[in-house]
């Protein structure tokens, strides 16, 4: 079955500090993952997008990585800003003649001042 | 280069009242794909539609549910005689071709029955 999990489901952190979300998926056949940020009464926004051959991705402070063989990938939030306060999506995409995107529920991040 | 607008933000009807929800695709875009997130969930897929065509709507509810995208003009979709338990934040996003470039999200709208 095509499925994506994240842990933890939230989390709270002080700001200034580094944390890591984590996404586990048995999709296939995989064709990209990717991270979303999610203010709240918002759209997702795309942060990151991996392909299989893809190990690691940076967007600022965000660091993307990618292990196709466990098929894990993380988020790491480098120097956590109070804006950074929002849910993170995993969403992993497979390409079977189109494409269809497998949605992980998201890890809900606090940074408190 | 405006990004995908949905609209309203805000939609409020009565047990048994229609929704209309409008989507326009950015510019270049004619494929759209529809996301319903209930409250404190995440989003669920419900169609993708092409114009004039509905590619997939595998996570669209049988009853009461509906989605266009016309040739001229937004996607829509429709809840007829909506319930209390169709309140949620409903989602577009579109893209320029099948596969998943360019996959950008709308802001939302967020539908309250009462």
């Amino acid at each position: 079955k095509n499925q994506v999990e994240q842990s933890p489901q939230s989390l709270i952190i002080l700001e200034g500090k580094n944390c890591t979300l984590q996404c586990n998926y048995t999709v296939s056949p995989f064709s990209n993952l990717r991270w979303y940020k999610q203010d709240t009464g918002r759209g997702p926004v795309s942060l990151t997008i991996m392909t299989f051959s893809e190990n690691t991705k940076s967007n600022g402070r965000y660091t993307a990585t990618l292990d196709a063989d466990t098929k894990q990938s993380s988020l790491h939030i480098t120097a956590s800003q109070l804006s950074d306060s929002a849910s993170y999506i995993c969403v992993v995409s497979r390409n079977t003649g189109g494409f269809k995107t497998i949605f992980g529920a998201g890890t809900r991040l606090f940074v408190k001042a | 280069n405006a990004g995908v607008m949905q609209n309203p933000r805000h939609l409020v009807r009565r047990r048994g009242q229609e929704a209309r929800l409008r989507c326009s695709p950015m510019k270049g875009h004619s494929h759209v794909y529809w996301y319903r997130q209930l409250p404190e969930e995440g989003l669920k897929f419900m169609v993708y539609l092409q114009k004039e065509n509905i590619i997939d709507e595998s996570g669209m509810p049988k009853e009461r549910f509906s989605a266009e995208f016309p040739k001229e003009g937004p996607s829509i979709l429709r809840i007829q005689q909506v319930v209390r338990g169709d309140s949620a934040a409903y989602f577009c996003a579109s893209s320029p071709d099948r596969g998943d470039r360019g996959y950008t999200f709308g802001s939302g709208t967020r539908l309250t029955v009462v």
